[in-house]
């Protein structure tokens, strides 16, 4: 079965620390991969997506994943976290479905608390 | 928010009355989607559309159904709702059909079924 997995529902850095919030995938065929924040009482936010290439992607905000191949994963990195990314994460991945269409799978979410 | 807006924005409603909730977009994109969103379960695809009077189903449509009239508009009804679809909904568009194009989500409506 295809699936998203956001092995924790919380992280908590301090200010100015470098977070990771993780995500592991299985899906069939290459994976189309994605980032979405979600602050409070709003909509999901795009943040990055790999699609192929360069394992190290960067998107929005100061953010950048890494897509790893042999682990399945694709790991959402900020080098120096601030209090307003405090929000939400969602990884989701683009699998392959019956008739080679392709629906988003979503993980969970991980809530990051950044605290001053 | 790409350009997306949905209405209302919050409603409260009694078990068995019909509820539509309404989903408009400015930019003339071709994809709109509905899920739902609910602790421990994250988003869930309850229907989604590819063009005018063109949608299918997605994960969890049972007790819902969408019509799509003209471009910019999206709408879901709940025909009967059940307290099940106490959630908040949002709407969502992609500018190309395809799993490697990103969706941009509307600011949600969060539907209180007593």
């Amino acid at each position: 079965a295809q699936s998203v997995a956001q092995p924790e529902d919380q992280v908590n850095v301090a200010e100015g620390n470098p977070l990771t919030v993780k995500c592991t995938y299985s899906v069939s065929g290459n994976p189309y991969l994605f980032w979405y924040v979600q602050y409070p009482n709003r909509g999901l936010q795009f943040l990055l997506k790999y699609i192929t290439g360069d394992n190290l992607v960067k998107g929005s905000y100061g953010f950048e994943a890494e897509f790893n191949k042999s682990q399945t994963s694709f790991h959402l990195k900020k080098p120096s976290a601030l209090v307003s990314d405090s929000a939400l994460y969602f990884c989701a991945v683009s699998g392959v479905n019956a008739g080679n269409n392709r629906k988003l799978i979503w993980g969970l979410g991980t809530s990051l608390a950044v605290n001053p | 928010d790409a350009g997306i807006t949905q209405s209302p924005r919050h409603k409260v409603t009694e078990t068995g009355t019909p509820v539509t909730l309404r989903c408009h977009q400015t930019e003339n994109h071709r994809y709109m989607y509905w899920y739902r969103q609910d602790p421990g379960h994250g988003l869930r695809l309850i229907h989604y559309s590819y063009g005018v009077k063109d949608t299918d189903k997605g994960e969890v449509s049972d007790g819902y159904s969408v019509s799509r009239s003209k471009t910019e508009d999206f709408l879901l009804t709940l025909e009967s709702a059940t307290s099940s679809q106490t959630s908040v909904y949002f709407c969502a568009i992609s500018t190309r059909q395809g799993g490697e194009y990103e969706q941009y989500f509307g600011p949600g409506t969060r539907l209180t079924v007593t």
